[in-house]
């Protein structure tokens, strides 16, 4: 089984959906992040988390939420899905050493299409 | 501030033949730079790093990069390319000791093995 756990792996669904991506992990790891992949650009950080009462927005955190329900478990999820937020989503672990470092460990992410 | 230029969007090279993925960078602070790998429908996975200590890092799989700060570059290279590292590749900079929330990514490139 894979560390970093990401569901649903793909995901069609329409505008004005609530939709929510759940990532889990085996690592024992505090940190974990969701980042956001658009074709032809670089991974961009929407949200993470320390620990399960130290959530941090990221560079593009507007139209998203997350929730962080266990050290091992860390949501993301769309109120009301636009188009736009059509992307490949991961979710990714670090320890603290990691953090520092930038060493982190990798789902094999959401495929989200928002029609 | 931080910015990371992956000079190709593709590039394609025959099996057996050395490969060269080319990234410059630009940071305010003592940079950390990464390289990451990504295969088809699989998670991101570092592939090396350089975090202030020898110029020439070596990581996974036979590859390497050397940081060259005169020329603010940290290009990828492998003597010998394998089928299997055909993938996308992500340069990544960080400040040193920064955090992995502070992380920039690439746009990425593709790499490509011809038989």
């Amino acid at each position: 089984d894979a560390d970093v756990t990401q569901t649903p792996r793909n995901r069609i669904t329409k505008t004005g959906k609530r939709i929510m991506l759940e990532c889990s992990q085996t690592k024992g790891h505090d940190r974990m992040y969701w980042y956001r992949q658009d074709p032809g650009l670089g991974l961009r950080l929407i949200y993470y988390s320390f620990d399960v009462k130290d959530i941090n927005k990221g560079e593009i955190s507007d139209g998203y939420s997350v929730s962080r329900q266990a050290q091992a478990k860390f949501s993301l999820s769309l109120e009301s899905a636009i188009p736009n937020q059509t992307a490949l989503y991961f979710c990714a672990t670090s320890d603290v050493a990691g953090y520092s470092t930038g060493e982190l460990f990798f789902g094999e992410g959401s495929r989200l299409t928002v029609l | 501030a931080q910015s990371v230029t992956q000079l190709d969007s593709h590039v394609s090279v025959s099996e057996g033949t050395p490969v060269l993925l080319r990234c410059n960078y630009s940071s305010s602070y003592s940079p950390s730079l990464f390289w990451y790998v990504q295969h088809p429908n699989k998670g991101l996975q570092l592939l090396l790093k350089y975090t202030s200590a020898a110029t020439l890092v070596k990581g996974i799989n036979g590859f390497e990069a050397e940081f060259k700060k005169s020329e603010t570059s940290f290009h990828l290279t492998k003597p010998s390319a394998h089928m299997s590292d055909a993938a996308e590749y992500f340069c990544v900079v960080s400040r040193t000791g920064g955090g992995a929330d502070g992380l920039t990514f690439g746009k990425g490139t593709h790499l490509i093995i011809q038989p």
